[in-house]
């Protein structure tokens, strides 16, 4: 099974700042690699899908990279409603893995 | 416009098998590159795949040990309904239960709609 190690657990910065989390998978999964944001009391919703393709509607300032084993989110000039917590989600061979979370703050 | 919907018990009881259904619109199951996911987040933690049925009636469950046994789901494609059984429920089962669609696809697979979550409690 593939393991997911998503970091930082938690994050706090302010208002327009740069945010960079990122996941780690414990061997390669290609692009396989999507990130989801979820607001408190609300499903997750898709923002980034296949590593670093934005979802239509998605603000722009939200970007995703990387492939194989390493993959970043970034979040370029952070806003308050961006507030929430993000998931990094692999597949590899019918299997689906969720990274542990990074919990964002305003400071 | 793709929607879906999770429905069930609110409370189960330790040992009692939790059956949950998933009601959507706007795709069909039998459309290839479908799927519908389960997905659970117990409160104030992260979000834990359970389970994934795909229109060729492919199934995928997790491997993880306290759940691979306990796991069934099924779809009913004239009525848009996915179901999902979990067998002798525990309290560390409480959590809220989303169903999500899934685009399957050469270039990758992700959860796109979910439904808004039930919550179910696992209680005496």
């Amino acid at each position: 099974d593939i393991q997911m190690t998503q970091s930082p657990s938690s994050l706090s910065a302010s208002v327009g700042d740069r945010v960079i989390i990122t996941c780690q998978a414990s061997h390669d999964i290609s692009n396989y690699l999507n990130w989801y944001q979820q607001k408190p009391g609300k499903a997750p919703k898709l923002l980034i899908y296949d590593a670093s393709n934005l979802k239509t509607g998605v603000p722009s300032r939200f970007s995703g990279s990387g492939s194989g084993t390493h993959f970043t989110f970034t979040i370029n000039s952070l806003q308050p409603e961006d507030i929430a917590t993000y998931y990094c989600q692999q597949y590899d061979n019918l299997l689906y893995t969720f990274g542990q979370g990074t919990k964002l703050e305003i400071k | 416009q793709i929607t879906l919907k999770e429905s069930g018990p609110t409370v189960v009881k330790p040992t009692q098998t939790l059956t949950l259904t998933c009601s959507f619109s706007g795709f069909s199951l039998s459309t290839s590159g479908k799927g519908v996911g389960w997905i659970r987040q117990p409160p104030g933690k992260a979000l834990e795949w359970l389970a994934i049925i795909y229109w060729d009636d492919v199934k995928s469950h997790s491997p993880s040990p306290s759940l691979k046994s306990r796991l069934s789901i099924t779809k009913d494609t004239s009525k848009n309904q996915v179901v999902l059984t979990m067998t002798n429920v525990d309290p560390v089962d409480t959590a809220t239960y989303y169903c999500a669609h899934l685009s399957f696809t050469v270039t990758g697979n992700w959860f796109d709609p979910w439904g808004p979550g039930t919550l179910v409690t696992v209680s005496s």
